[in-house]
């Protein structure tokens, strides 16, 4: 069984400041990792995906994230945020032939 | 990148009637496809694997003669809620899944916003 947990429902920091989405796994086979981001009303928008090749990737809009098996994260950074970086962020997790299963959810908010 | 379309974005319907929602993978093909359900500020439910030419493969909880799912061809996959009544109320998302190397990713549609009434 696999399962994602995101540390913290609502994240808010100031216009560029560092984005740092928690994000936890844990999975009995080696796991696909991805982040998505959702805007208001739509659906989700790949932002990067991690599958066993290198453990630093990164992703659209400047995002980027770390795969660390030793601490079973995959935690999403930004080092400067932009009020249109302002969304929910999901972290999901899946193996070979499995759904995705996602965390609840990460709201971003930047402050001006 | 890969995109997906869904049609309707949103409708109204009345209590009792059935509605019909499309997800088309539009630049490449997706022998599989899901269906998600999204309630406000929650994260999506996953409610049934769609795969073309087969039945789906439903979701525990999730009642397969209410939510139709047909996978005709490998570009489409329909979404019908028979006797819609205001619980089914929602957000609806699929996603299709492009092979990409040695792995699966799902893209994920607009959604449709259905409204009973």
């Amino acid at each position: 069984a696999q399962s994602v947990t995101q540390l913290g429902s609502h994240v808010s920091v100031s216009e560029g400041a560092l984005v740092l989405l928690r994000c936890n796994y844990s999975s009995s086979v080696p796991p696909y990792l991805f982040w998505y981001v959702q805007y208001p009303n739509q659906g989700l928008q790949l932002l990067l995906k991690y599958t066993s090749a290198a453990t630093l990737v990164k992703g659209i809009n400047g995002f980027e994230a770390e795969f660390k098996k030793s601490e079973t994260s995959f935690h999403l950074t930004k080092p400067s945020a932009h009020m249109s970086d302002a969304a929910e962020y999901f972290c999901a997790v899946s193996a070979e032939n499995t759904p995705l299963v996602f965390g609840k959810g990460t709201r971003l908010s930047v402050i001006a | 990148g890969a995109v997906v379309s869904q049609h309707p974005s949103w409708v109204i319907c009345k209590s009792g009637t059935s509605v019909k929602i499309e997800c088309r993978s539009l630049d490449f093909q997706a022998t599989t496809m899901f269906w998600y359900r999204q309630f406000p500020k929650q994260s999506l439910m996953l409610m049934a694997t769609s795969n073309e030419g087969s039945k789906a493969t439903y979701e525990q909880g999730v009642e397969k003669d209410k939510f139709l799912i047909n996978h005709a061809s490998l570009t489409l996959s329909t979404l019908t809620v028979t006797s819609a009544h205001p619980e089914d109320s929602s957000f609806y998302i699929c996603s299709a899944v492009m092979r990409e190397g040695t792995t699966d990713t799902q893209y994920f549609g607009p959604g449709t916003r259905l409204t009973v009434l």
